[in-house]
C-alpha cells in the first residue's frame, strides 16, 4: 500500500464542525476509491471517482458528504455538520483501471476520524 | 445486492495451519481479493483470483471455485504476527469497486 497518502492520520472534531480528508493515489493511478470502517466491522464503500468525475457514489450518504477528485491536486472527502455517528477510519484507497490482476486496489493508511 | 460471507474469529497455534473460507453471492464477477488488516492500520493486498484453482504465494495460498462462489486462503507455518484480520472482497463484473466481507479475525497463540 506505499504509494497512497493520506491525510490527517487522525483527526479530533467537535459536532456540527467540517471534517475534510485528503488522498493522493498512487503514482501512475487514476482511480480513487473512498471506504469507511467502523469499529469491529467491514470496509464499506462510499464513492469511486476518476480525476474531475463521480462514477459511483451508491455507497455516500445523502447528505453532508460529498467528494471531489480534481484535475490537479488529490482528492477530497468532505464531511459537513459531523455527528458522533461518523467517528469511523476513512480510508482511501487507488488502482490503474487496468484490467485484471494490475487493476487490484491498493489502501492508504487511513484517517481516523473522532467526533466528540 | 452483494453478499460476501467468512467466519467472524478462529483461533491457531503458532506453526499450524488456518484456512479462512469465504462464499459469495455477487452481481457478477470478475475476480476475488484477500486482503490482511492489522488493527489499527490499512488493508495490505495479499492474494488475487480470477481462474479456478489455487494460487500460491510463499506461505499463504489462495483457493477459488466460480462455480461454487467458493474461496478460502490458507495460512502455513503461522507465526505470531499473522495475528490480522483476514477480508475477502469480491470485484463484480463491469464495476471496479470492491465489496468486502466483514473480515475473519486470526489470533495466532504460542
Amino acid at each position: 500500500n506505499a504509494g497512497v497518502m493520506q491525510n490527517p492520520r487522525h483527526l479530533v472534531r467537535r459536532r456540527g464542525q467540517e471534517a475534510r480528508l485528503r488522498c493522493s493515489p498512487m503514482k501512475g493511478h487514476s482511480h480513487v476509491y473512498w471506504y469507511r470502517q467502523l469499529p469491529e466491522e467491514g470496509l464499506k464503500f462510499m464513492v469511486y471517482l476518476q480525476k474531475e468525475n463521480i462514477i459511483d457514489e451508491s455507497g455516500m450518504p445523502k447528505e453532508r458528504f460529498s467528494a471531489e477528485f480534481p484535475k490537479e491536486g488529490p482528492s477530497i472527502l468532505r464531511i459537513q455538520q459531523v455527528v458522533r455517528g461518523d467517528s469511523a477510519a476513512y480510508f482511501c484507497a487507488s488502482s490503474s483501471g487496468q484490467g485484471g490482476s494490475g487493476n487490484t486496489i491498493y489502501f492508504g493508511e487511513g484517517s481516523w476520524l473522532t467526533v466528540v | 445486492g452483494q453478499n460476501i460471507d467468512q467466519p467472524t474469529e478462529m483461533t491457531a497455534t503458532e506453526g499450524a495451519i488456518v484456512q479462512i473460507n469465504c462464499t459469495y453471492q455477487t452481481s457478477g464477477f470478475n475476480g476475488l481479493f484477500w486482503y490482511q488488516q492489522h488493527a489499527g492500520e490499512a488493508p495490505t493486498f495479499l492474494s488475487y483470483n480470477v481462474l479456478d484453482g489455487l494460487e500460491e504465494k510463499g506461505r499463504f495460498s489462495s483457493f477459488l471455485s466460480r462455480s461454487k462462489g467458493y474461496s478460502y486462503l490458507l495460512l502455513k507455518e503461522l507465526q505470531m504476527k499473522d495475528s490480522a484480520s483476514y477480508l475477502c472482497a469480491v470485484r463484480p463484473s463491469n464495476d471496479y469497486k470492491l465489496s468486502f466481507g466483514a473480515g475473519t479475525t486470526v489470533t495466532v497463540r504460542a
